[in-house]
């Protein structure tokens, strides 16, 4: 079946203007992570979400950053005001389950670049 | 708190020589162990994973890696690399509860990118 996609692939933008990326993760995935990549960097998680659980956003690195999940489907990832250091590839990937020793599978990434 | 340690920022073999790259966690809880591999403009994809049991893990394109608990260790290796072997490699550990943040969220070193020279 389809994997997780992810749209944008690439976005730019300017400082100061919002942005909102899309993720369609694989079909019956209850859980959904948000990843973002920056150059040389690893990846730094942001948020998760699982069923109708409330998300956890323990990772989001400021109150620009927010995200939604319409039930176990589409998510979405806005942020505000964007900064030049908001530039990076953000990843969004689903489990099955959401529990630690499940495989994660990634989408290709949105690259974001804020001038 | 939990973290991933990657030596080597970027490693260079020869075609057919051995592949190792070096992966240390810190944890105070058992941890599962990760291996995912970034191949030029894709997405990361999974090469193996420790979770339970053997110690010695096989994965996908002939790559293993050992869980060494006394070392705190997630080493990868491959006996003879190929050239479709260059990308950039992930070593990544996730728990059980919510330790290091939401239940099943991957803690991930900064990456190791091999390149193969023929």
């Amino acid at each position: 079946g389809a994997g997780v996609s992810q749209s944008p692939s690439n976005k730019v933008t300017e400082k100061g203007k919002d942005v909102e990326l899309r993720c369609d993760p694989i079909s019956g995935h209850t859980a959904l992570y948000w990843y973002r990549q920056r150059l040389g960097q690893g990846l730094e998680f942001l948020i998760y979400f699982q069923g109708n659980s409330a998300p956890d956003k323990s990772g989001l690195p400021s109150d620009r950053f927010s995200a939604e999940r319409t039930g176990e489907s589409v998510s979405t990832l806005t942020i505000q005001r964007t900064q030049q250091e908001d530039s990076a590839v953000y990843l969004c990937a689903s489990s099955f389950a959401g529990i630690g020793a499940e495989t994660q599978y990634f989408g290709p990434g949105t690259r974001l670049l804020v001038l | 708190a939990q973290s991933v340690t990657q030596l080597g920022s970027h490693v260079s073999v020869s075609e057919g020589a051995l592949v190792l790259l070096r992966c240390n966690y810190s944890s105070s809880v058992p941890p599962y162990l990760f291996w995912y591999v970034q191949y030029p403009n894709q997405g990361l994809q999974l090469l193996l994973k420790y979770t339970t049991g053997a110690t010695l893990v096989k994965g996908i394109n002939g790559f293993e890696a050992e869980f060494k608990k006394s070392e705190t260790s997630f080493h990868l290796t491959k006996p003879s690399a190929h050239m479709s072997d260059a990308a950039e490699y992930f070593c990544a550990v996730s728990f059980t509860g919510n330790y290091g943040g939401s239940q099943g969220n991957l803690i991930f070193g900064k990456g190791t990118k091999l390149s193969v020279k023929p």
